[in-house]
């Protein structure tokens, strides 16, 4: 069965930094794009960030410069470092696996993790 | 960034209903179009793909059409478990992802 659990997320202070996890099962992390999509509390969803199968890496406007996506293939794991933390990131983080294997991107997610929040605040 | 607007926002209806939500596009994006469901407290669910491909599994009352700019997510028969907030998603402009910002369907 294809899973994805994430962990590590806890409440945290303004500037401060979190790493997140997203073990993988019933297939190999690196042969697909993965991605991290968050969700602030009652609000929609929002794409953070990917990393392609080849090892590119991109990331929204709002998380670029703060916020380090990345992979262990040996655990089949996903990451994302997460620094200098603000309010407006407090959010539940979803890893989420691009179905695609065609060795480039199918654009759309399945399946999802269950969720870790994340919560910014003194 | 593409902006994806959906209506309603939130409306209700009963068991056995048709329904459709719509989403559009800010400008086109061919058939680049997925939709989920998610109910509350859990992941997003993926239903259909390509605008118009239903995701295996996922009953058949469910059917998405259009492109461009101008989409449909159709419920033929309502069941109970359907009620959740729906979201659709471009990815034309990929990796730069968007949603729309959900329809609630409530039980009237």
């Amino acid at each position: 069965e294809v899973q994805l659990v994430e962990s590590g997320g806890g409440l945290v202070q303004p500037g401060g930094s979190l790493r997140l996890s997203c073990a993988a099962s019933g297939f190999t992390v690196s042969s697909n794009y993965m991605s991290w999509v968050r969700q602030a509390p009652g609000k929609g969803l929002e794409w953070v960030s990917v990393i392609y199968s080849g090892g590119s890496t991109y990331y929204a406007d709002s998380v670029k410069g703060r916020f380090t996506i990345s992979r262990d293939n040996s655990k089949n794991t996903l990451y994302l470092q997460m620094n200098s933390l603000r309010a407006e990131d407090t959010a539940v983080y979803y890893c989420a696996r691009d179905p695609s294997t065609s060795g480039s991107y199918g654009g759309w997610f399945d399946p999802w993790g269950q969720g870790t929040l994340v919560t910014v605040s003194s | 960034a593409i902006r994806m607007t959906q209506s309603p926002s939130s409306f209700s209806a009963s068991t056995g209903d048709r329904v459709t939500i719509t989403c559009r596009a800010s400008q086109g994006i061919s058939s680049y179009l997925a939709w989920y469901q998610q109910k509350p407290g859990k992941a997003p669910k993926l239903l259909i793909y390509a605008a118009s491909t239903l995701q295996s599994g996922v009953p058949s009352r469910f059917s998405g059409s259009g492109s461009g700019t101008d989409f449909t997510l159709t419920i033929s028969c309502l069941q109970s478990e359907d009620f959740a907030t729906y979201y659709c998603q471009q990815y034309y402009s990929y990796p730069s992802i968007t949603f729309g910002q959900g329809t609630r369907l409530e039980i009237k």
